[in-house]
C-alpha cells in the first residue's frame, strides 16, 4: 500500500518568511496529492491539491510543486504570517480512493 | 449545505463499553471515509465506503471495530468493546470524485475518551 513520509515535523519561521514542507509517496500509482490545513481542536481543511498531470500549481501564496520521477512533492507558503501557524498535512491517494497522509508538520509563525 | 454532520461531538465511555459514531455525509457524495487520529498515529484511515459498499477496511484495528452503511446518508462506526487505546478523534469525510473535484470533506470529529 501507500506509504507518504512528510519531513519536518516541526517548522518555525519568522512572519514574513517563507514555509516549505516536503513529502515523499511510495506508490506509483498515486496520481492526486492534497494538502490540509488542521487548526487546533478543528477538522483537517483542504488548502490546495495537485494531480499527477501537472508539476505545479499555485494559489496566492501557497504553492504546490510535484516531482513524479523522484515521488516528492512540496507545499511552499509566502510570505507567512501568524494565522499559517496549524498543522499540514499532505496525503496521496490513486483516484481518491485508499488516502495515507503524512505525519504532519506543525508550522508556527513567530510575529 | 451544512457539511459533514457527526454525532456526538464528545463521548466518554467506561472501558468495556460499546460506542457508537455516526456521520451523515454531504448529500450526494458517493464517497464516505472514516479516519482515526491519534498523537502517536497521525490521520489513519480506517475504512471507506462507495455507494454505500466498503470498499477497503484493512485500516480497521481489531475486530471490535465495525462500521455500516445502510443508506447514502448515514454511516456508524462502533467498538465493542471500547478500550482506553481507542481514545481519539474519529473523523468521517466523503467525497464526490466523479464531479472532478477529488477534495475530502471532514466532518467536525467525534472526541473519543475510554476511561
Amino acid at each position: 500500500g501507500e506509504n507518504v513520509e512528510q519531513h519536518p515535523s516541526t517548522l518555525s519561521v519568522q512572519e514574513g518568511d517563507s514555509a516549505v514542507i516536503k513529502c515523499t509517496y511510495s506508490d506509483s500509482a498515486s496520481n492526486y496529492f492534497p494538502w490540509y490545513k488542521q487548526e487546533l481542536g478543528k477538522r483537517p481543511q483542504l488548502i490546495i491539491d495537485i494531480r499527477s498531470n501537472v508539476g505545479e500549481k499555485k494559489d496566492q501564496r501557497i504553492a504546490v510543486t510535484l516531482n513524479k520521477t523522484a515521488k516528492h512533492f512540496s507545499l511552499h507558503i509566502t510570505e507567512t504570517q501568524p494565522e499559517d501557524s496549524a498543522v499540514y498535512f499532505c496525503a496521496a491517494s490513486s483516484n481518491n480512493n485508499d488516502m495515507r497522509f503524512g505525519a504532519g508538520t506543525r508550522l508556527t509563525v513567530k510575529p | 449545505d451544512a457539511g459533514v454532520i457527526q454525532s456526538p461531538r464528545h463521548e466518554v465511555t467506561e472501558m468495556g463499553q460499546e460506542v457508537t459514531l455516526r456521520c451523515k455525509p454531504i448529500s450526494g457524495h458517493d464517497y464516505l471515509f472514516w479516519y482515526r487520529q491519534t498523537m502517536m498515529r497521525g490521520l489513519e484511515l480506517l475504512i471507506y465506503f462507495n455507494n454505500n459498499v466498503p470498499i477497503d477496511d484493512s485500516g480497521m484495528p481489531e475486530d471490535r471495530f465495525s462500521a455500516k452503511m445502510p443508506n447514502a446518508s448515514f454511516s456508524t462506526l462502533k467498538i465493542q468493546p471500547s478500550e482506553p487505546r481507542d481514545s481519539a478523534v474519529y473523523f468521517c469525510a466523503s467525497s464526490s470524485p466523479g464531479t472532478g473535484n477529488y477534495e475530502q470533506y471532514f466532518g467536525p470529529g467525534t472526541r473519543l475518551t475510554v476511561t
